[in-house]
């Protein structure tokens, strides 16, 4: 199985700041994916991490709020920004392996919002 | 479009007796189905999936879940559940994006508690 590693695991944050969150994966990884989760639901799929461009946002999520980097094949991040209560939850970097046609993912960053 | 639904956002059961977690999906082209297990402040691990041939799928754990195309149905099962089954678990379709099937959508989950 891939290995998604996710940092941090968990945060409390103010009002108004923007926080950063790594996601390092292995290299059977193809595609990466940033999903949300908020508190008591499901998972919501925020944008795809493309290599070396931009990342492709889902409806309702934008890259001034939610700016993802990819600099390489192995690495990502997600950066929350202007953050508010409402975006308190746990964002999960997830990894697509196309030799076992799979989805996995990390541990996730639980973020709290004061 | 594609679409799931998991009935039921909650289902108890006691330790040994037979475990159903519902889910339909709604998809225009033939689905992939997912079922995830997520044990808690912990991420998501598969527990099985159905991409094409055997309708009847066995994943870890002891779950297994059956692909019904008549029903747009692929519900998990597990006979004889075991206290380590507690946990919320979701079910999910890939959704074709350039023929391919990894981003996947999720349905909202069912906490599943096993009563001693």
């Amino acid at each position: 199985s891939a290995v998604i590693s996710q940092k941090p695991s968990r945060d409390i944050c103010q009002r108004g700041t923007s926080l950063t969150i790594q996601c390092q994966v292995d290299s059977q990884v193809t595609m990466m994916f940033w999903y949300r989760q908020q508190p008591g639901q499901s998972l919501t799929l925020i944008a795809t991490a493309n290599q070396g461009s931009e990342a492709t946002y889902e409806s309702g999520f934008v890259i001034d709020k939610f700016p993802i980097s990819r600099p390489n094949l192995t690495f990502s991040t997600l950066t929350v920004s202007n953050m508010s209560p409402e975006d308190s939850s746990i964002y999960l970097c997830s990894g697509w392996t196309d030799n076992t046609g799979e989805l996995f993912f990390g541990e996730g960053s639980r973020l709290t919002v004061l | 479009a594609q679409s799931v639904t998991q009935l039921g956002s909650h289902v108890s059961v006691s330790e040994g007796a037979l475990v159903l977690l519902r889910c339909n999906y709604s998809s225009s082209v033939p689905p992939y189905l997912f079922w995830y297990v997520q044990y808690p402040n912990q991420g998501l691990q598969l527990l099985l999936k159905y991409t094409t041939g055997a309708t009847l799928v066995k994943g870890i754990n002891g779950f297994e879940a059956e692909f019904k195309k008549s029903e747009t149905s692929f519900h998990l099962t597990k006979p004889s559940a075991h206290m380590s089954d507690a946990a919320e678990y979701f079910c999910a379709v890939g959704r074709n994006y350039g023929g391919a099937t990894n981003k996947l959508i999720f349905g909202t989950g069912t906490l599943l508690a096993v009563q001693p």
